[in-house]
């Protein structure tokens, strides 16, 4: 079935550093790929997203990349703050949201 | 800015009993989701319901599991003969196109089955 792999499962990095998270999906019909951000007793909030008509998609600090030729996408966050520290999911879209297994990011001041 | 509501915050049952989660989708959205997650594990798709009728649902979502649209502003989810392994959050969501549509999700149902 569809299956979306994400690594690493814990990222620690310090203040001002960037972090980067991967992602592969099986689901060659896949055509959306969102990126949420999952704060301790919260719901997934939306940060980023990219179509499979683009490669690459920036906002501030958050950039995602997409190569649909070998299905690998990454979320690149650049000088990273204390409060970027959270849960982050990939997901990728066919006909449903399948979500990856999650990275914890922490920022150290 | 909108948001979808969920309620309770917070369930806790009895193993063998039902269950309602309840949920308000943004308001102008056609198209809601139910999600679960298990503690620690990943976000799993549960069912897509568009239209008054599931669009989609997931191998989890077996025949204890129900969804309504009761009125115009609800979702709700029913769980019957709730099983321990049925304990997780429990997230709605809800987005304005099934293929464009960003889905917009609440901050969940945390059940927990005794």
């Amino acid at each position: 079935g569809e299956n979306v792999e994400q690594h690493p499962s814990t990222l620690s990095v310090q203040e001002g550093d960037s972090a980067v998270i991967k992602c592969t999906y099986s689901d060659s019909a896949s055509n959306y790929f969102p990126w949420y951000k999952q704060e301790l007793g919260k719901g997934p909030q939306l940060i980023i997203d990219i179509r499979s008509n683009v490669g690459e998609k920036k906002d501030q600090r958050i950039a995602v990349t997409l190569n649909k030729t070998a299905k690998h996408f990454s979320l690149h966050i650049t000088e990273t703050q204390p409060e970027d520290s959270a849960v982050y999911f990939c997901a990728a879209k066919a006909d449903k949201l399948i979500f990856g297994t999650g990275t914890r990011l922490q920022v150290f001041p | 800015e909108p948001e979808v509501t969920q309620t309770p915050s917070h369930q806790v049952t009895q193993m063998g009993q039902e269950v309602i989660l309840r949920c308000v989708p943004i308001s102008n959205h056609l198209y809601f989701y139910w999600y679960r997650q298990i503690l620690g594990q990943k976000v799993e798709f549960l069912v897509s319901f568009y239209n008054n009728e599931i669009s989609e649902k997931s191998e989890i979502f077996d025949d204890r599991f129900s969804v309504e649209r009761p009125d115009g502003s609800n979702f709700t989810l029913k769980i019957r003969s709730t099983k321990l392994e049925d304990s997780a959050m429990y997230f709605c969501a809800s987005s304005e196109g099934l293929h464009v549509g960003i889905q917009y999700f609440g901050a969940g149902t945390r059940l927990s089955v005794l």
